[in-house]
């Protein structure tokens, strides 16, 4: 089944504990984001790649990091997590600008 | 750099009843695309319309995009109880540019 998976699904940390979220995709698609979702702000970009080894900031970047060593895994990496990175995050890959968003990972920071 | 803004915020309607929901945005695009989601869930593609493309339909689904009012609407026809979730636009300036979504209808159809 052509799927975006996330894990973990569900986090509770506190603040400074590095913590990294993965993501992977089986549609061997070449463009991946990472969206947060915040209520009241809407789904915001926080980073996108365009293929292996290419990645660039999105709208909301600051305090997070990515990696895209192979095209299928896109993982996102909060080295210091704070309270205000407490939202639920989205991972997805693309195909001829459709985006296939994954279940979702809800992030809470103490 | 929030572009589309969708219109009402929520909507509560009747099964049966077709729900309309109105998206603005403000800069030239390429494609404008409608997703849906249901609570904490991730999003769902239901359609795509190119910037040259007035009118498209899927099943129950009616869209249209004005470029020169740069606003495109969603019509439900004939809603049921599990079209209840949010909607969002989403457009792109050009090819290979990131998304930007708005910050979504909240629809509930009420049975």
């Amino acid at each position: 089944e052509a799927q975006v998976t996330q894990n973990p699904r569900y986090l509770i940390t506190v603040t400074g504990k590095k913590l990294t979220v993965t993501c992977s995709q089986n549609m061997n698609h070449e463009y991946m984001s990472w969206y947060r979702q915040d209520p009241g702000l809407g789904l915001r970009q926080i980073y996108y790649s365009m293929n292996v080894e290419v990645t660039d900031k999105g709208d909301v970047p600051e305090g997070y990091k990515v990696s895209r060593k192979e095209k299928r895994n896109f993982p996102l990496i909060l080295e210091s997590p704070s309270p205000n990175q407490t939202s639920l995050y989205f991972c997805a890959s693309s195909r001829q600008g459709v985006e296939f968003f994954g279940p979702g990972t809800r992030l809470t920071v103490l | 750099s929030q572009q589309g803004e969708e219109d009402p915020q929520a909507l509560s309607i009747q099964e049966g009843e077709n729900a309309t929901m109105n998206c603005s945005y403000k800069t030239s695009i390429n494609n404008l695309q409608w997703y849906r989601q249901n609570s904490g869930r991730g999003l769902v593609h239901l359609i795509l319309i190119r910037s040259n493309e007035r009118e498209k339909h899927s099943g129950r689904l009616r869209v249209t995009l004005d470029t020169s009012k740069k606003s495109s609407s969603l019509l439900i026809t004939a809603s049921r109880a599990a079209d209840t979730a949010s909607y969002f636009c989403a457009t792109d300036a050009q090819r290979n540019t990131p998304l930007v979504f708005g910050k979504g209808t909240r629809l509930s159809v009420i049975a």
